[in-house]
């Protein structure tokens, strides 16, 4: 049984570029929330999807956007990077119920240069 | 507004010792979930355990324990006869979501470092 998949593994951009990162959810899951942790720092909450649509979202400009398609995946866009972008993007899934943990993947390290 | 603050950067303990990280948090929701989670150097998010506000009883699994003290907002961690495989950074996190797994709150995490 898979887990939750990230795609890729590393990226490298130049300031001012745009970044798509993709995710997979685990099996069985229906929801699927992003995470950005920098260097040293604990995770913070961007947005969450259930049924494609943006159901919570975080303190993140709207530079950050996302998608949910048909299949439960995944995807995070971030435009008009910033040197501060420069973070591990961890994307989480979980079933939209009580009592269903977050599972989440190894992530997607983004430098920007 | 939520806050988890994990004062202790970084934990270092020999191979068998017991260690405990600590985790206080701050919310105004009534309804309210706590977790905590293991990092290994893989970059994954590992899930230990989740606690409701309403349940206070104290958890043990194996080698790990959770005291939840609603009196003092706090919500510590203990690992009993450390091992080596227990490196890796620890986040204590918080949820004030129906579902308890919407928008977590996540402290800055503990560095263990268990030595041989």
């Amino acid at each position: 049984d898979a887990g939750v998949t990230q795609s890729p593994t590393h990226l490298i951009k130049t300031r001012g570029q745009q970044v798509t990162l993709r995710c997979s959810p685990k099996s069985g899951h229906d929801t699927v929330s992003w995470y950005q942790q920098a260097l040293g720092q604990g995770p913070q909450f961007i947005f969450q999807y259930y049924e494609e649509e943006e159901r919570q979202r975080g303190n993140f400009p709207d530079r950050f956007s996302g998608h949910q398609f048909p299949n439960y995946s995944s995807e995070l866009n971030v435009n008009a990077l910033l040197l501060g972008d420069s973070a591990l993007y961890l994307c989480a899934s979980s079933l939209r119920a009580y009592n269903s943990p977050l599972h989440f993947g190894n992530g997607t390290r983004l430098t920007v240069t | 507004a939520q806050k988890v603050t994990q004062a202790q950067t970084e934990i270092s303990v020999v191979e068998k010792e017991d260690v405990t990280l600590d985790c206080v948090y701050e919310t105004r929701d009534t309804t309210y979930y706590l977790f905590w989670y293991k990092q290994p150097p893989s970059g994954e998010l590992v899930f230990l355990i989740r606690r409701n506000s309403f349940d206070e009883q104290n958890e043990i699994s194996g080698r790990y324990s959770w005291n939840f003290q609603k009196s003092t907002s706090s919500f510590n961690f203990t690992i009993t006869a450390s091992q080596v495989v227990d490196s890796a950074v620890y986040f204590c996190a918080l949820s004030g979501s129906n579902f308890g797994n919407e928008k977590l709150t996540f402290g800055t995490g503990t560095r263990l470092t268990i030595i041989p």
